[in-house]
Parts: structure tokens; C-alpha cells; sequence
């Protein structure tokens, strides 16, 4: 089955720890982006990449580090300098190449706890 | 992007449509208007998606005013299970770039 796959579902870490939450897709698309999501709160976008081996920051971006190396592969560091980690993580993909439909699709999501 | 301005919130009778409205007042004219939907705790569903036509789908239907600078999604016979959050995004289809999402409309279907 094509899609995004993110893991853990749940991640626990300690106060001053990084982090790495994984995203993949399947899907051949292009595009990938990484979003933050808070209690009754919209999404925030924290990076995105429109191409292999290049990546832009989103709105939030201060405190989180990524990399686009493959093409199926967009990981997302949370570093300790990332002030308030604790929220819910979501992926997405799109295939960003034209024609009728550039729909992003999303991954699970990944909670992260940090205690 | 072109940010987007939804109502934070709407309530709907099971069995009614459910008409919700978004604006677009800066949208580009190569900018496509998008709306997804997020169950609790779950990752956004993409709903439909169009330019400057009225869209339909098997499950929803999508208005554009002339203008553009506004659209309604219309849930046709709201059930229980489309109680959740609703997102309206404009973007490109190609080179997308920032693809931002406001806080949507939280729309709950009661019985």
C-alpha cells in the first residue's frame, strides 16, 4: 500500500534530549512538509522541502532541524533549544509536479512527550 | 500563500447540510483553493479541491464566488461521524512551496 508512514506513534524523552521522528512515504512525491499541532489548535508549519537535498523553513521553525537526502525520507530533529517539544508532529507529502491535483497527504502523526 | 479566514466553530443537525464558509481575499489567480478535514488525533483527510468552478465529489461539494475570494464547502447530509475539524487552504499545484494551515472550523453534527 502507498502512503506516509511516522514512528513512533507515541515518544517519550527527557528535558535537554534530541530527538528524531521519522517520516517516509511511498507515494513518489516530491514535496514534503512537517508540521506542529498543539492542544485545540491549528497546524503550524515547522519545515518543508520541495526537492531532494533542499528544504525551507516553515513558520515555527526555531529549535527543530531537518534533512531531505532521499526522497522518500524528510526526519525532523527536535533540539533542546526547542523550548516547548511537547505537541503532536504530522507529516505530509504532495506530489508538487503540476496536473490537476497537488493534495497533501499525511501521516499518522507522532506524539511527542517531553518529560 | 493566501491566508485564509474560517469561523471557529459551527454546529449541524444530522441530516442537514452543513455549509462551510471560508474567505480568501488575497488568493493568487494561479492559486487552488483546498479543504481537508482532521478527526481527533488523527492526520488531516483531503476533502476537495478546485480553481474557479464549482466541484463535486462523493463527498462534498465545493462553491467559488466569481471573485474568488471566497468558497463554501457543503456537506449535503451531515452525519455523526463528520463531527471534526475543518481546513480551507489555497496553494499551487506546482512548486506549492509553504503550504499554511489556519486553526479551520470545528464543526459538530448533533443528533
Amino acid at each position: 500500500d502507498g502512503g506516509i508512514t511516522q514512528s513512533p506513534k507515541y515518544l517519550f524523552r527527557k528535558e535537554g534530549q534530541n530527538v528524531t521522528l521519522s517520516c517516509e512515504q511511498n507515494l513518489n512525491h516530491d514535496a514534503m512538509y512537517w508540521y506542529r499541532q498543539d492542544p485545540g489548535q491549528g497546524l503550524r508549519l515547522i519545515y518543508y522541502s520541495q526537492i531532494v537535498n533542499d528544504f525551507q523553513k516553515g513558520d515555527i521553525a526555531e529549535g527543530y532541524s531537518v534533512s531531505r537526502e532521499k526522497k522518500e525520507s524528510f526526519p525532523l530533529t527536535v533540539t533542546s533549544a526547542q523550548k516547548n517539544p511537547t505537541a503532536f508532529y504530522l507529516c505530509a507529502s504532495s506530489i508538487n509536479r503540476g496536473g490537476r491535483n497537488n493534495e497533501q497527504f499525511f501521516g499518522p502523526g507522532t506524539r511527542l512527550t517531553v518529560l | 500563500d493566501a491566508k485564509t479566514t474560517q469561523p471557529p466553530s459551527m454546529d449541524c443537525a444530522e441530516g442537514r447540510a452543513a455549509n462551510l464558509p471560508c474567505n480568501h481575499s488575497t488568493i493568487s489567480g494561479n492559486e487552488y483553493v483546498y479543504w481537508y478535514r482532521q478527526i481527533h488525533s488523527q492526520g488531516p483527510q483531503y476533502i476537495i479541491h478546485g480553481l474557479k468552478n464549482n466541484e463535486t465529489n462523493e463527498m462534498a461539494s465545493l462553491i467559488i464566488t466569481e471573485d474568488r475570494k471566497s468558497s463554501t464547502l457543503i456537506l449535503p447530509h451531515a452525519t455523526l461521524r463528520d463531527t471534526a475539524v475543518y481546513y480551507c487552504i489555497v496553494r499551487r499545484n506546482t512548486n506549492a512551496g509553504k503550504s499554511t494551515f489556519g486553526d479551520g472550523t470545528t464543526l459538530t453534527v448533533k443528533p
